[in-house]
């Protein structure tokens, strides 16, 4: 199985910050990996897909990069609505599997 | 959209089938993925099912006891799981593929606790 390692596990911050989280694959996921944000009580929601690819409607202050075994979702400056918990995913081999969540709390 | 059943109160040892009903979309274009939820947990990814011919893989320490399967006749996917235990109590969703198949849509979720 690929495991998938983020970090950090918490981050404080504040409206404005930009903050990167970092998820490391234990093997290459090729590309196949997706970050999700989830709010409390709430189902995943999909940001984005293949490493960098924005889902429709999510705001550009939002961006995926990496490849091979380190990628990184980045939000340029932190609003009011993005203090919630981030997981990546790989999707290349079965079975897929999610990084531990980094949750984004108010510094 | 994906709306599962609801919720439900399960003694150890038993069964329980959580349906999942697509709607909106071409049912056999998307395979259909459950994840569940500890209570205070991260995302375990549990097994999925192609909606085109009804090919299933599911996580390896649940495959004794997980069923996923299909009703293409009312677009439904159900997910049983056996044997229960207490570490099976958690919020269980459904969610399709969608782009670069990634998981783009949900369900709401169906608490199952057991006790």
């Amino acid at each position: 199985d690929i495991q998938m390692t983020q970090s950090p596990s918490t981050l404080s911050a504040s409206v404005g910050d930009r903050v990167t989280i970092t998820c490391r694959a234990s093997q290459s996921p090729d590309s196949w990996l997706a970050w999700f944000q989830q709010k409390p009580g709430k189902a995943p929601k999909l940001l984005i897909s293949k490493a960098s690819v924005l889902e429709t409607g999510v705001p550009p202050r939002f961006s995926g990069r990496g490849s091979g075994t380190d990628f990184t979702l980045t939000i340029t400056s932190l609003q009011p609505d993005d203090f919630a918990t981030y997981y990546c995913q790989q999707y290349n081999h079965y079975p897929w599997t999610f990084g531990q969540g980094t949750r984004v709390e108010v510094k | 959209q994906l709306v599962q059943s609801g919720g439900e109160v399960k003694k150890p040892g038993a069964s329980v089938k959580v349906s999942c009903r697509a709607s909106g979309y071409r049912f056999h274009l998307y395979g259909i993925h459950w994840v569940r939820q500890a209570p205070g947990q991260g995302l375990e990814w549990m097994g999925w099912i192609s909606t085109y011919n009804g090919n299933t893989d599911y996580e390896q320490k649940l495959q004794d006891r997980v069923i996923i399967s299909k009703d293409t006749s009312t677009t439904t996917v159900y997910m049983e799981l056996r044997g229960l235990r207490s570490g099976d109590t958690g919020v269980y969703y459904c969610a399709s593929e969608g782009t670069y198949t990634a998981l783009s849509l949900w369900g709401q979720g169906t608490i199952i606790t057991v006790s």
